[in-house]
C-alpha cells in the first residue's frame, strides 16, 4: 500500500530493554521525522532525515538512536527504555521544503 | 518558554459557526508556518502550509500570519460536527524542524 505506516500499532515493554519502531514511506521522500506526542507538551521532534545516512537531531534526543541505511525506511530505537518514554511516537515524511508533512497513524508506547 | 503557544481549549461552537484558531510564537526567524487537524488516536492531516506573512486560503479554511505580531490564525468557515478535532499550529525557521503548538481541541456541536 501507498503511503507512510508505523509498526508496531500497540507496544508494551520493560523498563531497561531496547525497543525499535519502524517506519516505512512508499513516495522516496528525502526527509523522514520522529515525532513523540505528549498530553501538555504537543509534538516534539526527535530525529530526522533529510536523506539517506543523514540524520540530525531534535529537540529531544537523548535515549533514542535512528538510522536511515534506504531511503523508505527510518526506525528508531529506544537504546534502554524508561518510563518517560512512554508517549505516542510518530513518523513523518516529506517531499522538500516546499511541502508539509504526511504523518503516519502513530505507534502508541506504553514502558512499564 | 516555549517556543510556541496555543490555547488548549476545549472550544465548543453550534454548527455554521465561525472558528478561530491561534498561535502566537517567540522566534522572529520563524518563516514557515503549517496547521494540522488530528482526529482522536490518529496521525495528524495537514490543513494548510504558508511561507512568510500573508493570507493563504483553501476552501472553508483560511491561514493567516502576521510576523510584526508573531501571531498565526487559522478560520473555519461554517463549521461542520466533521470539524471537531484537535488543531495544531506548527512553525520552523526552516523545513527540517517544526515547533508544534500542543494543540486546540474544537467540538462543532449539530
Amino acid at each position: 500500500d501507498a503511503g507512510i505506516t508505523q509498526s508496531p500499532r500497540y507496544k508494551i515493554t520493560e523498563t531497561g530493554r531496547q525497543v525499535t519502531l519502524m517506519c516505512h514511506q512508499t513516495w522516496s521522500h528525502s526527509y523522514m521525522f520522529w515525532y513523540r506526542q505528549d498530553l501538555g507538551h504537543g509534538l516534539r521532534l526527535i530525529y530526522y532525515s533529510a536523506a539517506a545516512d543523514i540524520t540530525d537531531k531534535g529537540e529531544v534526543p537523548d535515549g533514542y538512536v535512528v538510522s536511515r541505511s534506504k531511503t523508505e525506511n527510518f526506525p528508531l530505537t529506544l537504546e534502554s527504555a524508561t518510563r518517560s518514554q512512554t508517549s505516542v511516537y510518530f513518523c513523518a515524511s516529506s517531499r522538500d521544503g516546499n511541502y508539509g508533512y504526511t504523518f503516519g497513524s502513530g505507534t502508541r508506547l506504553t514502558v512499564v | 518558554q516555549k517556543e510556541v503557544e496555543q490555547d488548549p481549549g476545549p472550544l465548543s461552537v453550534p454548527e455554521g459557526a465561525i472558528v478561530s484558531l491561534n498561535c502566537t510564537y517567540s522566534n522572529s526567524a520563524f518563516q514557515y508556518f503549517m496547521w494540522y487537524r488530528q482526529y482522536s488516536r490518529k496521525g495528524p492531516e495537514l490543513l494548510m502550509y504558508t511561507y512568510s506573512s500573508g493570507n493563504k486560503e483553501d476552501g472553508r479554511f483560511t491561514a493567516q500570519v502576521d510576523k510584526s505580531s508573531k501571531y498565526i490564525s487559522l478560520f473555519i468557515r461554517d463549521s461542520q460536527p466533521s470539524d471537531s478535532a484537535t488543531y495544531l499550529c506548527a512553525m520552523s525557521e526552516d523545513f527540517n524542524k517544526f515547533y508544534f503548538g500542543s494543540g486546540t481541541k474544537l467540538n462543532v456541536k449539530p
